[in-house]
């Protein structure tokens, strides 16, 4: 089953706009919800993570709103320009046995941000 | 070279051959994955190393066969894989700092085509 739902699959933006992508979980073993930006030909790239005793964390433009409570957590990004048109995954982990950590994915949002 | 490094980046093969995609961590982590990406499809976790040990088989089929040798090298060795199994395998690496989840780092990718 899908643990990590994301929404919306896609989104279009014009530059200056604040797009916003959706996760919602179900698991509350997780205890760490990173958020990673893919590039055409490139592996994900860590953007920003919080942790389930924070509500709010900003780096930069991006900000992730989390709620605890409803099980849902989004990504932010201010004043976006046409060089933040990647797919982005949000993610949810666990702690596995010895030293790993499990992190499972929801299904990706390609955001595309107009001049 | 600083990150994770993934060899070769694009892999052609047939149902017959035998092939491996090598990836090596520079950044001293003591946890390895193997992560599958197809079109459409979240990314799905395969193999879990920790310390040089299988920590997580995530019902993979037999034709792929991980090797960890030490904490810097990861291989998946392939075998009379399907055309299904055609899709970006990407490594990643992470570091344990105690009772938490933290995220991964990830390689670029090998793109696998199987004819």
């Amino acid at each position: 089953q899908q643990q990590v739902k994301q929404s919306p699959q896609s989104l279009i933006v014009q530059k200056g706009g604040i797009p916003i992508i959706n996760c919602a979980y179900e698991n509350t073993a997780f205890d760490y919800f990173p958020w990673y930006q893919q590039f055409p030909g490139k592996g994900p790239a860590l953007l920003i993570a919080i942790r389930p005793d924070v509500s709010e964390k900003k780096e930069g433009r991006f900000t992730i709103s989390f709620n605890k409570s409803a099980k849902q957590f989004s990504l932010h990004i201010m004043d976006s320009q046409p060089g933040d048109s990647a797919t982005y995954f949000c993610a949810a982990s666990k702690r596995m046995a010895g030293t790993a950590s499990k992190l499972t994915f929801g299904t990706g949002t390609r955001l595309q941000v107009t001049l | 070279e600083t990150g994770v490094t993934q060899t070769p980046r694009h892999l052609v093969m047939g149902m017959t051959n035998k092939k491996s995609l090598k990836c090596e961590q520079h950044l001293g982590h003591n946890a390895m994955y193997w992560y599958k990406q197809s079109a459409k499809k979240p990314l799905e976790l395969m193999f879990v190393y920790s310390l040089e040990e299988r920590v997580e088989n995530n019902s993979v089929p037999s034709r792929f066969s991980p090797e960890c040798p030490n904490s810097s090298h990861l291989f998946l060795h392939l075998h009379t894989l399907q055309p299904e199994d055609s899709a970006l395998y990407l490594c990643a690496s992470s570091q344990d700092h105690g009772t938490a989840s933290y995220g991964y780092t990830f390689g670029s990718g090998t793109r696998l085509t199987v004819v």
